[in-house]
Formats: structure tokens, C-alpha cells, sequence
């Protein structure tokens, strides 16, 4: 199936943690993405890279780290996690930036 | 001033009613007007464009631009239990898209 895929799902954690998200695209596009969706729904970016290279980098604490090793990979490295970063965050792909995305699944990410 | 705004509602309809959901956005230089449907534990899903202003059509969903007042709507005909998810409205700028906070819709059988 040509998808966005994000790996885990789930993923419960303690404070201080570092975590790992994971997301892949098989349908070709140049451009990649990472949302976070709080618990108002609110979507916001913290990153997006096309082919490889990062382009937007939302406010964002620098305990978020993303790395694309490929157009098809984008994920996203947390540091020394926070209750407040508990959220479900979202991988997407597009062809053209801005048009037309693609959302994987989301990964529900509590902080205890 | 939030560039987008929608109401969070939540909205509850019986079946079959019309459903009118909306939101303003504050820069009258956007020109893509976009609306996504999120289902319950799912990714947002884009159901809808419309570039400018006007109206277009898709089956049951109509998606409106009204750029005079800078108001966008998406109105739901013969509304379905399956059309129960949020709806996010979103425009395209500085190559990312900016949501507005989505408004819950409950179709109830």
C-alpha cells in the first residue's frame, strides 16, 4: 500500500527518556513533515525537509531533533522528555511544499 | 490574532440535517483554502480545496471561499454518522500548511 507510515504507535515513556519516532514514505514525494497535535487538536509544524535537506524549523526546544538519512525517511529524535511533551505527533509527505499532504497514523506520545 | 481561526465546537446533528462548518483567516493575500477530515485516532485526510474565491463541489461536501470577507465554510448535505470526525480547515504558506483548530462533528443515527 502507498502510504505514510510511523512507527510506534504507541509510545509511554518517563521524564528524562529519549525517544526515538520513526516514518517512511513510499509515494515518491520531495517533501517531509513533522506535526505535533496537542490535546485540543491544535496542528502545528516543528519541521519539515525536502530531499534530505531541512527547510522550516518551527520554534521548536533543540531537544527535538530530526533526521532524514533519505527523501523517503524523516524521524525525530526527543531528548530528556517533558510532560509537556505529550502529544500525537505527526509524520507527512507531499509533493509540492504546502499542497496536497499526506498524514501518516500519528504516534500518541505520553510522558509520566 | 491567530491566521486561522475555526470554532473547536462541538457540533452535534441529527442525520440527515446540513452541516455548515467555518473559519476566518486574517491574511487576505492567501489564495488556497484547504479542508481536512480527521477520523478518531487517525491522520488528518484532505477532502477538499478551493483556489480564490467561489464555490465547489464534491459529491455532498461544498466547499465555499468568500475572500471579501475572508471567510471560508465547508457545508455538509444529507449529513451521515460516517461524516462524524473533525474537520480542519488549513491554507498553504511558507511552505507548510496552517490549521485552524478543527471543529468536532457528532452525526448521531
Amino acid at each position: 500500500d502507498t502510504a505514510v507510515s510511523q512507527t510506534p504507535k504507541y509510545l509511554v515513556t518517563q521524564m528524562g527518556n529519549d525517544k526515538s519516532i520513526k516514518c517512511e514514505q513510499n509515494l515518491g514525494h520531495d517533501t517531509m513533515y513533522w506535526y505535533k497535535q496537542d490535546s485540543k487538536k491544535f496542528l502545528k509544524i516543528m519541521f519539515s525537509y525536502n530531499n534530505k535537506e531541512l527547510i522550516i524549523n518551527e520554534t521548536v526546544p533543540n531537544r527535538f531533533s530530526p533526521k532524514s538519512p533519505d527523501k523517503a525517511h524523516l524521524n525525530l529524535h526527543i531528548n530528556s522528555l517533558e510532560l509537556g511533551d505529550s502529544a500525537v505527533y505527526f509524520c507527512a509527505s507531499s509533493q509540492d511544499t504546502g499542497y496536497g499532504y499526506t498524514f501518516g497514523s500519528g504516534t500518541r506520545l505520553t510522558v509520566v | 490574532q491567530k491566521e486561522v481561526e475555526q470554532d473547536p465546537g462541538p457540533l452535534s446533528v441529527p442525520e440527515g440535517a446540513i452541516v455548515s462548518l467555518n473559519c476566518t483567516y486574517s491574511n487576505s493575500a492567501f489564495q488556497y483554502f484547504m479542508w481536512y477530515r480527521q477520523y478518531s485516532r487517525k491522520g488528518p485526510e484532505l477532502l477538499m480545496y478551493t483556489y480564490s474565491s467561489g464555490n465547489k463541489e464534491d459529491g455532498r461536501f461544498t466547499a465555499q471561499v468568500d475572500k471579501s470577507s475572508k471567510y471560508i465554510s465547508l457545508f455538509i448535505r444529507d449529513s451521515q454518522p460516517s461524516d462524524s470526525a473533525t474537520y480542519l480547515c488549513a491554507i498553504p504558506r511558507g511552505g507548510k500548511l496552517i490549521f485552524g483548530q478543527g471543529t468536532t462533528l457528532q452525526v448521531k443515527p
